[in-house]
């Protein structure tokens, strides 16, 4: 099993559609949590951590699932800005060492 | 709103030759880290930093690669003896009061090997 799994994509959307990205992991050791952005050959950016009692920051929304080892993040309203790709990413064991998934391409057209 | 640099933002060597990649780390984070991302592929934990010394450093970090914290705000990463799979782009990030905590990324610096 892959240490972080994220739905393969691309996924291809309209404006102000709600799209929802999956993500599993596999050492249940770990303990931080998060939903990062790509831009084409850019940096990854922080959009949120994620918490177990579930977060929302606007038009997004996480939730993990301890027990199921799942990640998810929700995107409402979506505008073209959205389109990015979507990392999954996991704080390893020590903490510390990000381990990222492979990212699922969100293309948002008008 | 205060931000990781890195330079070069590209560097081009060829095969056999020593890089040095540079970062400025948000001043009052106290981890740092190297990533690199092949294109294509998924960003690769390379090595942490801590307390000046290494926290922990992935397989690939063997002993062509090392890390330094010259001065109170320079991170850098040394890369012997080039490959041409050494070809990336290298993230540095910082985080600041605990590795648990999120890391804020540099906007990296893309070295291509000939």
């Amino acid at each position: 099993r892959k240490e972080v799994e994220q739905d393969p994509g691309p996924f291809n959307v309209p404006e102000g559609a709600t799209v929802a990205f999956n993500c599993t992991y596999s050492n249940s050791a770990s303990q931080s949590f998060f939903w990062y952005r790509q831009d084409c050959r850019k940096e990854p950016k922080l959009l949120m951590s994620v918490y177990s009692s579930g977060n929302e920051d606007g038009r997004f929304t996480a939730q993990l699932n301890r027990a199921s080892q799942y990640i998810s993040l929700l995107i409402r309203d979506s505008k073209l800005s959205d389109s990015a790709t979507y990392l999954c990413v996991v704080n390893g064991d020590p903490p510390g060492k990000l381990i990222f998934g492979q990212g699922t391409e969100l293309s948002v057209k008008p | 709103e205060p931000e990781v640099t890195q330079t070069p933002s590209h560097q081009v060597t060829q095969m056999g030759q020593e890089v040095i990649l540079r970062c400025v780390p948000i001043s009052n984070h106290l981890y740092f880290y190297w990533y690199r991302q092949i294109l294509g592929q998924k960003v690769e934990f390379l090595v942490s930093f801590y307390n000046n010394e290494i926290s922990e450093k992935s397989e690939i970090f063997d002993d062509q690669f090392s890390v330094e914290r010259p001065d109170g705000s320079n991170f850098t990463l040394k890369i012997r003896s080039t490959k041409l799979e050494d070809s990336a782009m290298y993230f540095c990030a910082s985080s600041d009061t605990a590795p648990n905590q999120p890391q804020h990324f540099g906007d990296g610096t893309r070295l291509s090997i000939l």
